[in-house]
């Protein structure tokens, strides 16, 4: 599966979008991009995921370049509660048990 | 009802003791996992289960066993425990059909001294 790249740390007013980049320039056609987030030691949650077409959930937008190396998770109205680290994953759709998760993105949401 | 529950939530023990954790998941899901996240949060893929066989072993020390009774249980027992197994234990389960995205438990903490 692809690696990913994303910043260790974001600050992010309250009220305002959090916008959180991943790079992922090996990707191959089959792979999908997942977001999950991890909210202070408990257990990872899963925010979204796509292929090839944006997102947008309850939770949040997933945009995906045209060329696919790169994705950005939005939160469009961060709360302090969603202060968490971001992971954003590759995974293959044969690879249906491989969730390999990097360091993430410490994001802070303040007041 | 928790979709997955572990038990227990926190473990202190003595170096060289066994001991277990329990994981079911209610989801009906057919893969199960256990993930091990130590001091420095990298979360690390231990073992994976589908449908009772084991898919995935991560060059886990055979110290660690996964068992998995049926399908809505994976647990986990360490035998002599080292210092170094202290650690956060997540267990996760996914759907092999559909996105496959994973529920994770809240996690057992496990201390050794």
């Amino acid at each position: 599966d692809a690696k990913t790249t994303q910043p260790p740390s974001m600050d992010c007013a309250e009220g305002r979008a959090a916008n959180l980049p991943c790079n992922h320039s090996t990707i191959s056609g089959n792979e999908y991009v997942y977001w999950y987030r991890q909210i202070h030691s408990q257990g990872p949650q899963y925010i979204i995921h796509g292929l090839k077409n944006n997102e947008t959930n309850e939770m949040a937008s997933l945009i995906i370049t045209e060329d696919r190396k790169s994705s950005t998770l939005i939160l469009p109205h961060a709360t302090l509660r969603d202060t968490a680290v971001y992971y954003c994953i590759v995974r293959a759709d044969y690879n249906f048990n491989k969730f390999y998760f990097g360091s993430g993105t410490k994001l802070n949401v303040k007041p | 009802d928790t979709a997955v529950s572990q038990t227990p939530k926190y473990l202190v023990t003595q170096m060289g003791n066994d001991k277990s954790i329990k994981c079911e998941q209610n989801l009906g899901h057919d893969t199960m996992y256990w993930y091990k996240q130590d001091s420095k949060k990298f979360l690390k893929i231990m073992f994976s289960y589908n449908n009772k066989e084991l898919i995935i072993n991560e060059t886990v020390p055979n110290r660690f066993s996964p068992k998995s009774p049926d399908k809505a249980h994976l647990n986990l027992h360490i035998n002599s425990l080292e210092l170094g197994d202290s650690a956060v234990y997540f267990c996760a389960s996914s759907q092999d059909s559909g996105p496959g995205e994973l529920f994770f438990g809240e996690g057992s903490r496990l201390t050794v001294l």
